[in-house]
């Protein structure tokens, strides 16, 4: 049958607003968690990553924020721009497994103008 | 500075055919990685090497290959291709032991038939 990981989940927001990507994760152990952005056709480039002694980590126009308590992390983008449209990617880095990031599914950011 | 190349951008392949895929660095990480995302999926790790002369087995590493004889290059192999290797390919490197920053490739789309 067909995956459901062929169905990227969307989320659609007005230029200006703010936004907020969400993200499950499942290792407790992992020691660091990333977030990629996926333009079309390109490979994807890290955006801000949060140690996992952390809850809140801000860059320029984005904030990662993690809760460990139900195994969640979050990205916010605020006054999201039309370039910010791409696919966003959540990953673990789980240091007792090599040092290898196992990424989410993603979710395709559409910004409408 | 060109940060990670991969080559060929794009190939079509036979059924049965070997194709190596290509990637070199020159920003002298010692981390390279394989990944490959296939459609509306996230990247799923192939094969690792954390320096020069080692290397390990990803996440879906049966059907593949990879060498890492100098810090600069990690070719990917594929043996004898099959349809299910249809996919996108990213190679991307690493500073070893870092928080998790990937610099990808722009990726080589391969298709098998």
């Amino acid at each position: 049958g067909e995956s459901v990981g062929l169905h990227l989940p969307t989320l659609s927001v007005q230029e200006g607003d703010n936004s907020i990507i969400n993200c499950a994760y499942s290792n407790s152990a992992s020691d660091y968690f990333i977030w990629y952005k996926q333009e079309s056709g390109k490979g994807p480039q890290f955006i801000i990553d949060i140690r996992s002694n952390m809850d809140k980590r801000q860059g320029q126009r984005v904030t990662v924020l993690l809760n460990k308590t139900v195994k969640h992390l979050s990205l916010q983008i605020a006054a999201t721009q039309p370039g910010d449209s791409a696919v966003y990617f959540c990953a673990e880095n789980r240091h007792n497994a090599g040092n290898m990031l196992t990424f989410g599914g993603g979710t395709r950011l559409m910004v409408k103008p | 500075i060109a940060g990670i190349t991969q080559a060929p951008t794009s190939q079509i392949l036979a059924a049965g055919r070997r194709m190596t895929l290509r990637c070199t660095q020159d920003m002298r990480h010692n981390a390279m990685y394989w990944y490959r995302q296939d459609l509306g999926l996230g990247l799923r790790l192939i094969h690792y090497s954390n320096t020069a002369g080692t290397t390990g087995k990803g996440e879906v590493p049966d059907g593949y290959s990879v060498s890492r004889a100098n810090t600069d290059d990690f070719p990917l192999t594929l043996a004898s291709a099959v349809p299910s290797q249809t996919s996108v390919y990213f190679c991307a490197s690493a500073v070893a032991g870092g928080t998790g920053e990937l610099f990808f490739g722009e990726g080589s789309r391969l298709t098998v038939l």
